[in-house]
C-alpha cells in the first residue's frame, strides 16, 4: 500500500535538545512538505522540497532544519533554537509542486517536557 | 486579516442533518479550491477540489465556490456520526510552478446519533 510514514507518533523532547522527525514516502512524488499545525491556526508550511536536493523554506522556517537525500525520504529536525516547538507536525507530498492533491502522514505529536 | 478565514466550531448536528461548512478568502488569484477531512489525531484527506465557480457533488458531498463574494462551501447532506472530523478548506493560485496551498484554521464537526 503507497503512502506516508511518520515516525515517531509521539516524540518528548527536552528544553535545548535536537529532535529529528522522520517522513518516508513510497508514491514516487516529487514534492515534499512539512507542516506545523496548532489549534486555531491551521496548517504552516515549514519547509519544502520540489526535487531531491532541494528545499525551501516556508513561512515558519526559523529554528527547523531538513534534507532530502532521497526522493523517498524528507527528515524534519527541530532545533534548540525553536523557542516554542510544542506541537502537531505533519508531512505530507504531491505528485509533482503543481499539485493540489496532498498525501498526508498521520503526524508527529512533539511536546517540550 | 488571514488570507483565508474559517470558523473553528465546533460545530454539534444530530445524525440526518445537512451541514454547512463556509471559508471566505481575500486574494482574488486563488483560483483552486479543496476540501480536506482530518480525524483526530490523524493526517488530512483530499475530499474535494473544484476550480470554478458554481457547484460541484460527490455523493453526500457538495462543494460550492462563489468568487464573485470570495466565499466557499461544504455542504454534507444526511451526516452521519462517522462524518464527526475537522474540515479544512484550502485554496491556491492558478498553476505556473510552485504555488504552496493555503490552509484554513478547520472546523470541527461532531455528529451525534
Amino acid at each position: 500500500d503507497g503512502g506516508i510514514t511518520q515516525s515517531p507518533k509521539y516524540l518528548f523532547r527536552k528544553e535545548g535538545q535536537n529532535v529529528t522527525l522522520s517522513c518516508e514516502q513510497n508514491l514516487n512524488h516529487d514534492a515534499m512538505y512539512w507542516y506545523r499545525q496548532d489549534p486555531g491556526q491551521g496548517l504552516r508550511l515549514i519547509y519544502y522540497s520540489q526535487i531531491v536536493n532541494d528545499f525551501q523554506k516556508g513561512d515558519i522556517a526559523e529554528g527547523y532544519s531538513v534534507s532530502r537525500e532521497k526522493k523517498e525520504s524528507f527528515p524534519l529536525t527541530v532545533t534548540s533554537a525553536q523557542k516554542n516547538p510544542t506541537a502537531f507536525y505533519l508531512c505530507a507530498s504531491s505528485i509533482d509542486p503543481d499539485s493540489y492533491g496532498y498525501t498526508f502522514g498521520s503526524g508527529t505529536r512533539l511536546t517540550v517536557v | 486579516q488571514k488570507e483565508v478565514e474559517q470558523d473553528p466550531g465546533p460545530l454539534s448536528v444530530p445524525e440526518g442533518a445537512i451541514v454547512s461548512l463556509n471559508c471566505t478568502y481575500s486574494n482574488s488569484a486563488f483560483q483552486y479550491f479543496m476540501w480536506y477531512r482530518q480525524y483526530s489525531r490523524k493526517g488530512p484527506e483530499l475530499l474535494m477540489y473544484t476550480y470554478s465557480s458554481g457547484n460541484k457533488e460527490d455523493g453526500r458531498f457538495t462543494a460550492q465556490v462563489d468568487k464573485s463574494s470570495k466565499y466557499i462551501s461544504l455542504f454534507i447532506r444526511d451526516s452521519q456520526p462517522s462524518d464527526s472530523a475537522t474540515y479544512l478548506c484550502a485554496t491556491r493560485p492558478l498553476s505556473g510552478g510552485y504555488n504552496k496551498l493555503i490552509f484554513g484554521a478547520g472546523t470541527r464537526l461532531a455528529v451525534h446519533p
